[in-house]
């Protein structure tokens, strides 16, 4: 398995700022991911954060509104960019990691709750 | 990535087995079946996977049949702290990334 932080746990933001969350895992994993999870809903993938190289985003998410760095295999931040109300959701940070059969699945962060006024 | 299907709700009492069943009916050969809980304002946290027949841990077991196109999450004696949302979810081993959450079922334990 592997320990995750996120920083900030929460946030109160105003229309059109952003903010960046940061995500530190314990150990060093290949893969790292964020995703969204709305208000009531099931989480969503933004984006794959590769090491050294842009990060790979799902349908419907861009670069420029989620920018992701991922200076090291440890760590990764999210940018949420020209925030709207809409935006308000958690932010999860998620790492693959070995399960103790041997196989592997994603381990998730606290999340990061974000509210946009 | 095969779409799994789970009742939106369960109740329960303390101290009862929960068995929350999900169904998978285009599961692929490679693929694994993860359950994950999550708590109000809480990331997702790995319960238990499997591949077939049936997995054990300190905190649940999972049984799956032959055909694979369904597995049983099971929760012994359940507490008030076992209220949560789970979620089954089929990956492929060295999964990359892109899980499909469904909407999960949502277990309340009551008194």
């Amino acid at each position: 398995s592997a320990v995750i932080s996120q920083k900030p746990s929460r946030d109160i933001c105003q229309r059109g700022t952003s903010l960046t969350i940061q995500c530190q895992v314990d150990s060093q994993v290949t893969m790292m991911f964020w995703y969204r999870q709305q208000p009531g809903q099931s989480l969503t993938l933004i984006a794959t954060a590769n090491q050294g190289s842009e990060a790979t985003y799902e349908s419907g998410f861009v670069i420029d509104k989620f920018p992701i760095s991922r200076p090291n295999l440890t760590f990764s931040t999210l940018t949420v960019s020209n925030m709207s109300p809409e935006d308000s959701s958690i932010y999860l940070c998620s790492v693959l990691a070995r399960v103790a059969r041997g196989t592997d699945t994603q381990y998730f962060g606290p999340g990061t709750r974000l509210t946009v006024l | 990535l095969a779409k799994t299907t789970q009742p939106i709700s369960m109740d329960s009492y303390e101290g009862q087995e929960v068995n929350i069943t999900c169904s998978h009916n285009n599961i692929a050969t490679n693929d694994y079946i993860t359950w994950y809980q999550q708590f109000p304002s809480q990331g997702p946290r790995f319960i238990i996977q499997g591949y077939k027949t049936k997995v054990t841990n300190e905190v649940a077991s999972l049984f799956i049949p032959a055909d694979r196109k369904s597995s049983t999450l099971s929760l012994p004696r359940v507490s008030l702290s076992d209220t949560a949302v789970y979620y089954c979810l089929v990956d492929p081993q060295r999964s990359q990334g892109n899980l499909i959450f469904g909407k999960g079922t949502k277990l309340s334990v009551k008194p």
